[in-house]
């Protein structure tokens, strides 16, 4: 079945322990993004690849790292958590980066900071 | 920069009534815009997509229409059943810009 899975679903941690949310897709989809969804702020995109060894930013990157060494795996670090990221974080992929692709989200993780 | 907004916020209505739900986008420059159902605690299923050429994509029951030039979609939903009942989350995809740019959705609840 094709899919993009994220682990852990859920996660509570402590301020400052860090911590790597994984995602993966079995679509061999080149283009891989990490949103976090908040009340009254809906979705906002933190990171994006375009393809492997290619990262960048997206609108929310602080206190966020990713690493994108193989193709079907995209994890987002959290180098030393806080309570503000306590969120929903989703990844999502699409085949190519050109906006022109649909894109396949996973079921999400949602993070708890104290 | 583009924003999205979904009208209205939230909307209960009756089953068995059709319903339209409201997004619209300040930047017509967009590759697509897709629909998305998101149940409470969940992730984001695709409903539809509809790339910018196009004027309307349909699945089953639900019918999408794209108005680009004057930034607007429309999610109609025909003969409402309470397992409809969910988040609706509009999303374009804008020239020059990476990833989604997404509305913060219209929560329906259909009672039975």
């Amino acid at each position: 079945e094709a899919q993009v899975t994220q682990n852990p679903r859920y996660l509570i941690t402590v301020t400052g322990k860090k911590l790597t949310v994984t995602c993966s897709q079995n679509m061999n989809h080149e283009y891989m993004s990490w949103y976090r969804q908040d009340p009254g702020l809906g979705l906002r995109q933190i990171y994006y690849s375009m393809n492997v060894e290619v990262t960048d930013k997206g609108d929310v990157p602080e206190g966020y790292k990713v690493s994108r060494k193989e193709k079907r795996n995209f994890p987002l670090i959290l180098e030393s958590p806080s309570p503000n990221q306590t969120s929903l974080y989703f990844c999502a992929s699409s085949l190519r980066a050109s906006g022109r692709n649909e894109q396949f989200f996973g079921p999400g993780t949602r993070l708890t900071v104290l | 920069k583009q924003e999205v907004t979904q009208i209205p916020a939230a909307l209960s209505v009756p089953e068995g009534e059709n319903l339209v739900l409201n997004c619209s986008f300040t930047d017509s420059a967009i590759y697509n815009l897709q629909w998305f159902r998101q149940d409470p605690g969940k992730g984001l299923t695709s409903l539809l997509l509809i790339q910018s050429s196009q004027r309307e994509q349909t699945s089953g029951r639900l019918n999408a229409s794209l108005d680009k030039s004057s930034g607007r979609s429309t999610l109609y939903i025909a003969a409402s059943q309470p397992g409809d009942s969910a988040t609706y989350l509009c999303a374009v995809s804008s020239w020059g810009a990476d990833g989604l740019t997404f509305g913060k959705g219209t929560h329906l609840i259909i009672q039975p």
